[in-house]
C-alpha cells in the first residue's frame, strides 16, 4: 500500500503561463501532503506543507502567491505554478502522510513532475 | 530551521565490501530520520527509517544507528551490490505545528565498482 501518483510526469510550456500539478494518494487517506522541488543533481528542498481542508504552509523564500496549492480532499493536492517563468524550471515531486500533526510517520513520494519553461 | 549534513558527497566501493554515509542534524526536537534511495530521474524510496526512541534498527543488508546526543544518525549497507548504485539521502523531521516536512541532506552517490 502507500501509493502516490502525480501528473503530469513532464510539462514543456512556454514563459507567462500557469502549470497544475496533481498529486493523488490511491490506496490511502493523506491528511498531510508536501511538495518538494529539486533542482538537477540537488536535494530536495521541502516548499510547502499542505493540510486537508487548510490553508498550506510555506517555507521561507517561497512565493505563496506563485505556488498556489490546493488540498481540496484527502486523496489530492493540486500545486499551481502561476507565471512560470524559466527559472520555475526544476522537478517538483509530492508526497504524502496518512496521519496529520506527527511528523515521525512515512512520506510517500509520488514519481515527480519535470517543469520545463521555454 | 533544521540543518542537515552529509557526507560524503560521493562514495565508491567494491562490491560486496560495506558502505557507510553519515548525517548530522541541528534541531534536538528532531524526532524522524528516514533515509531515502532515488535513482536517476525517479521518486525517492524510502528504505530505512527511525525515530528518536531507537539507536538502531536493522533490515537485512541494510541498518540505520542514531546517536541522540550527537545528533548523527548514519546508513549501513552490508554485502554491497550493484543495484545499489543510487543517491542516497538522509532526512529529518521535527514537530512543526503545521508545517513538518523533511529536511534533507544533500545526498550521497553511491557506486557500486564491480
Amino acid at each position: 500500500g502507500a501509493v502516490v501518483s502525480q501528473h503530469p510526469s513532464w510539462v514543456i510550456c512556454k514563459s507567462g503561463t500557469s502549470v497544475k500539478i496533481e498529486c493523488r494518494s490511491l490506496d490511502f487517506q493523506a491528511t498531510t501532503m508536501f511538495w518538494y522541488r529539486q533542482f538537477p543533481k540537488q536535494s530536495l528542498m521541502l516548499m510547502a506543507t499542505s493540510n486537508e481542508g487548510s490553508k498550506a504552509t510555506y517555507e521561507q523564500g517561497v512565493e505563496k502567491d506563485k505556488f498556489l496549492i490546493n488540498h481540496a480532499s484527502l486523496t489530492l493536492s493540486t500545486l499551481t505554478v502561476t507565471s512560470a517563468h524559466p527559472e520555475d524550471s526544476s522537478f517538483y515531486i509530492c508526497s504524502a502522510r496518512r496521519a496529520q500533526g506527527i511528523s515521525n510517520q512515512p512520506q510517500h513520494f509520488g514519481d515527480g513532475t519535470r517543469l520545463s519553461i521555454l | 530551521g533544521e540543518n542537515v549534513e552529509q557526507h560524503p558527497s560521493t562514495l565508491s566501493v567494491q562490491e560486496g565490501d560495506s558502505a557507510v554515509i553519515k548525517c548530522t542534524y541541528s534541531d534536538s526536537a528532531s524526532n524522524y530520520f528516514p533515509w531515502y534511495k532515488q535513482e536517476l530521474g525517479k521518486r525517492p524510496q524510502l528504505i530505512i527509517d527511525i525515530r528518536s526512541n531507537v539507536g538502531e534498527k536493522k533490515d537485512q543488508r541494510i541498518a540505520v544507528t542514531l546517536n541522540k546526543t550527537a545528533k548523527h544518525f548514519s546508513l549501513h549497507i552490508t554485502e554491497t551490490q550493484p543495484e545499489d548504485s543510487a543517491v542516497y539521502f538522509c532526512a529529518a523531521s521535527f514537530p512543526g505545528g503545521g508545517a513538518d516536512g523533511l529536511t534533507f541532506g544533500k545526498g550521497t552517490h553511491l557506486i557500486i565498482q564491480p
